[in-house]
C-alpha cells in the first residue's frame, strides 16, 4: 500500500525564522510531488510541484527531494502569520496521476 | 478564469437519504478526481474520471458510491442512502491534458453532513 507520511506536527515558529515540514513516501514509483497549503475550513492550495532530485525554489518557499531516501521537504523562509495552516504532502506515480496525501503537517507562525 | 466549481457547498442529509456533488472543471481540463476528507484526516483519492470515462475507481466504497463525468455537463459524485460516517468535505480536482496532467487544483470542496 502507498503510504505519504508527513511529521504531524504542529509545528510553531516564530515570524521571520524558517519552516521546515518534511515527508517521506513508501512507494519507489512515485514520480511526481506537491506540496499544498489549506486553510481552516478551506480547500488546499497548490503551492509548490517537484518531479526531480535536488531543490527548486519559488520566492520564499523551497522544495526538496531525493528520491534515493524517498524524502520531500519543504522550507518556508522569513515565515509570516499568513503561512500559518495546514500543509499536505502528496505523491503520484503511474498512470493515472491520483494523488497519496499525507496527513498533513499543522503549522502555526507566531508574530 | 474560473477555477474548479463545486457546489452546494454545504448540504446536510438525514441518513438514508441521496447526496448529489457536482463539479465543474477548470476551463480546458479534462481530467477530474474526487477525494475525501474525514475530521482529523488526510485527503483520500476515490475516484479519476475523464469524460464518459471512469479511469480508476480504487479508492470509492464499492456500495453506496457512484461518479460520473457526462459528455456535457458537470461531474456528479452520488451517495445513496447516506449514513454519519459519509459526513465529511468532498474535494473535486482538475487537471489539463498533456503532460501537466500531474498538477491537480482543488475546487472549495462540498461539506456534506449527514444527521
Amino acid at each position: 500500500q502507498k503510504e505519504v507520511e508527513q511529521n504531524s506536527g504542529p509545528l510553531s515558529v516564530p515570524e521571520g525564522a524558517i519552516a521546515s515540514l518534511n515527508c517521506t513516501y513508501s512507494d519507489r514509483g512515485s514520480q511526481s510531488f506537491f506540496w499544498y497549503r489549506q486553510y481552516s475550513g478551506k480547500s488546499p492550495e497548490l503551492i509548490m510541484s517537484i518531479y526531480s532530485n535536488g531543490d527548486k525554489e519559488d520566492g520564499r518557499f523551497t522544495a526538496q527531494l531525493n528520491k534515493a531516501s524517498q524524502y520531500v521537504s519543504l522550507l518556508i523562509r522569513d515565515s509570516q502569520p499568513s503561512d500559518s495552516a495546514t500543509y499536505l504532502c502528496g505523491g503520484s506515480g503511474g498512470s493515472n496521476y491520483k494523488l497519496t496525501f499525507g496527513k498533513g503537517t499543522l503549522l502555526t507562525v507566531n508574530p | 478564469n474560473a477555477g474548479v466549481m463545486q457546489n452546494p457547498r454545504h448540504l446536510v442529509r438525514r441518513r438514508g437519504q441521496e447526496a448529489r456533488l457536482r463539479c465543474s472543471p477548470m476551463k480546458g481540463h479534462s481530467h477530474v478526481y474526487w477525494y475525501r476528507q474525514l475530521p482529523e484526516e488526510g485527503l483520500k483519492f476515490m475516484v479519476y474520471l475523464q469524460k464518459e470515462n471512469i479511469i480508476d475507481e480504487s479508492g470509492m466504497p464499492k456500495e453506496r458510491f457512484s461518479a460520473e463525468f457526462p459528455k456535457e455537463g458537470p461531474s456528479i459524485l452520488r451517495i445513496q442512502q447516506v449514513v454519519r460516517g459519509d459526513s465529511a468535505a468532498y474535494f473535486c480536482a482538475s487537471s489539463p491534458p498533456g503532460r501537466a496532467r500531474e498538477t491537480q487544483y482543488f475546487g472549495p470542496g462540498t461539506r456534506l453532513l449527514v444527521l
